[in-house]
């Protein structure tokens, strides 16, 4: 069964205080690992995909990297409007999309 | 804003009760993907239809069903409501049935209380 685990659950940062939130898959034949951002009270909104070993991607303060077995967001420099519930998801072989539980980003001012 | 569309935004309603939970995906997008959201368990995939037709299962108990309707439109019926069936719950959209290598839009979910 597809499992995807993801830690810290929560994580308090000050600004300015670089950190990253780990995301440990297990798939058969990964096709897809995704980084959605969940503010409180709405739907997940997508940040990003990575397809293969190796590759990163980056979108202002965040930059996503992907291994074999894990994936890290690293958060540079933090800003308060960062502060929000980061999910990480990956899809298998088996064409369904498995999420983790999240961590919850709080950047205090 | 994702261009999914979801109402209510919130349900309250009673034990033992059924209610039904609308969903307009975004501009020609053809699949439609339900799921669920609780504090303890996270998003839970309970049901995707692609073009009308029911693509996947997930996680999703017998007393609750789904469809999709010609206009792309999707409805999650939930009936003998129970408290554990408090929960978020939202819809998502994409242009693919395929969920493993596109991204999802979703929308801003329905609170449901069951009291």
């Amino acid at each position: 069964e597809d499992q995807v685990t993801q830690s810290p659950e929560a994580l308090r940062l000050q600004e300015g205080e670089s950190s990253s939130l780990n995301c440990s898959y297990t798939v058969s034949g990964l096709r897809g690992l995704f980084w959605y951002r969940q503010d409180p009270g709405k739907g997940p909104e997508f940040l990003f995909t990575l397809y293969s070993a190796g590759e990163e991607k980056e979108k202002e303060r965040l930059k996503a990297t992907l291994t074999k077995k894990e994936s890290f967001l690293h958060i540079t420099a933090p800003k308060p409007e960062d502060s929000a519930t980061y999910l990480c998801a990956a899809g298998g072989s088996n064409y369904k999309l498995t999420f983790g539980k999240g961590t919850l980003l709080t950047v205090n001012p | 804003d994702s261009g999914v569309t979801q109402t209510p935004k919130h349900l309250i309603t009673a034990t033992g009760q059924r209610v039904t939970l609308r969903c307009s995906p975004r501009s020609g997008d053809l699949s439609v993907y339900w799921y669920q959201q609780s504090l303890d368990q996270g998003l839970q995939f309970l049901i995707q239809y692609y073009n009308g037709e029911e693509r996947a299962k997930g996680n999703i108990l017998e007393r609750f069903s789904a469809q999709q309707f010609p206009d792309l439109h999707s409805e999650l019926n939930l009936s003998s409501l129970e408290l554990g069936d408090s929960a978020l719950y939202f819809c998502a959209s994409s242009v693919t049935p395929l969920a493993a290598n596109e991204k999802l839009f979703f929308g801003s979910g329905t609170q449901l209380s069951v009291l």
